[in-house]
C-alpha cells in the first residue's frame, strides 16, 4: 500500500513554544491530506482538510490561527501548533488520499505531542 | 444518534477463535467502507476497503457490508496474538469535498490470548 511518513514521532516542548509536524506521501501524490487528533481511548477527530495550493478547511471548533496548516506540494503537508499549551498534548495523525485514486486514506505513524 | 456506532469493547478471545467486529451507521449516503487496525501509539493501518454492499475476503479477514441494515462487519479467522489491536471502522459518502471525509467509529479493542 501507499506509504505516508510523519515526523517527528514524539516531541516534548515547553508551554508557549511552537511545534511543526510534517506529513509526507512517499510514493504517491496527495492532493488532499487530513490532520486528526486522538485523545487516549478515543477515536480519531478530524481537525482539518489540507488541499495542495489552497487554504485548509478547518472543522468546527478548531482554531485555524493556532493550528497552522501548509500544503505547499503534492507530497508534503505541515501542521504547526503555535503557542502550545498542556491541553494541546495529544496524538496527532495525518492521512493522505491518492490523487485520482479511491476514497481510502493512508495514515502516518502519528506524532505524540507533550507540552510541559 | 452518532453517525457511526462501534462497541469499544474490550473484546478478549483465545487464540484461534473467530472474531466478529461490527459497526452500525445512520447516514444512507455512505458508500465506501473501511476497516483500519491501530496498534498502541501507532497510526491506523488500512486493512479492508469495500464499496457498497457485499463481501470481500483477504486472507484471514472478511469484510461484509449490508447497506439495507446499515451494518458492517469484519471477521477474523484463526485469530493470532498479533491481531491484538484496536480496530476502527470508517466510512464516507464519496470521493470529493466533505462527502469524501472519513467518519470513524470509536474503535474496538481486541485482545487475542495465546
Amino acid at each position: 500500500g501507499a506509504v505516508v511518513s510523519q515526523h517527528p514521532s514524539r516531541v516534548i516542548c515547553k508551554s508557549g513554544t511552537s511545534v511543526k509536524i510534517e506529513c509526507r506521501s512517499l510514493d504517491f501524490q496527495a492532493t488532499t491530506m487530513f490532520w486528526y487528533r486522538q485523545f487516549p481511548k478515543q477515536s480519531l477527530m478530524l481537525m482539518a482538510t489540507s488541499n495542495e495550493g489552497s487554504k485548509a478547511t478547518y472543522e468546527q471548533g478548531v482554531e485555524k490561527d493556532k493550528f497552522l496548516i501548509n500544503h505547499a506540494s503534492l507530497t508534503l503537508s505541515t501542521l504547526t501548533v503555535t503557542s502550545a499549551h498542556p491541553e494541546d498534548s495529544s496524538f496527532y495523525i495525518c492521512s493522505a488520499r491518492v490523487t485520482g485514486g479511491n476514497t481510502e486514506a493512508f495514515f502516518g505513524q502519528g506524532t505524540r505531542l507533550t507540552v510541559v | 444518534q452518532k453517525e457511526v456506532e462501534q462497541d469499544p469493547g474490550p473484546l478478549s478471545v483465545p487464540e484461534g477463535a473467530i472474531v466478529s467486529l461490527n459497526c452500525t451507521y445512520s447516514n444512507s449516503a455512505f458508500q465506501y467502507f473501511m476497516w483500519y487496525r491501530q496498534y498502541s501509539r501507532k497510526g491506523p493501518e488500512l486493512l479492508m476497503y469495500t464499496y457498497s454492499s457485499g463481501n470481500k475476503e483477504d486472507g484471514r479477514f472478511t469484510a461484509q457490508v449490508d447497506k439495507s441494515s446499515k451494518y458492517i462487519s469484519l471477521f477474523i479467522r484463526d485469530s493470532q496474538p498479533s491481531d491484538s489491536a484496536t480496530y476502527l471502522c470508517a466510512m464516507s459518502g464519496g470521493y470529493g469535498g466533505s462527502q469524501g471525509n472519513l467518519i470513524f467509529g470509536k474503535g474496538t479493542k481486541l485482545s487475542v490470548k495465546p
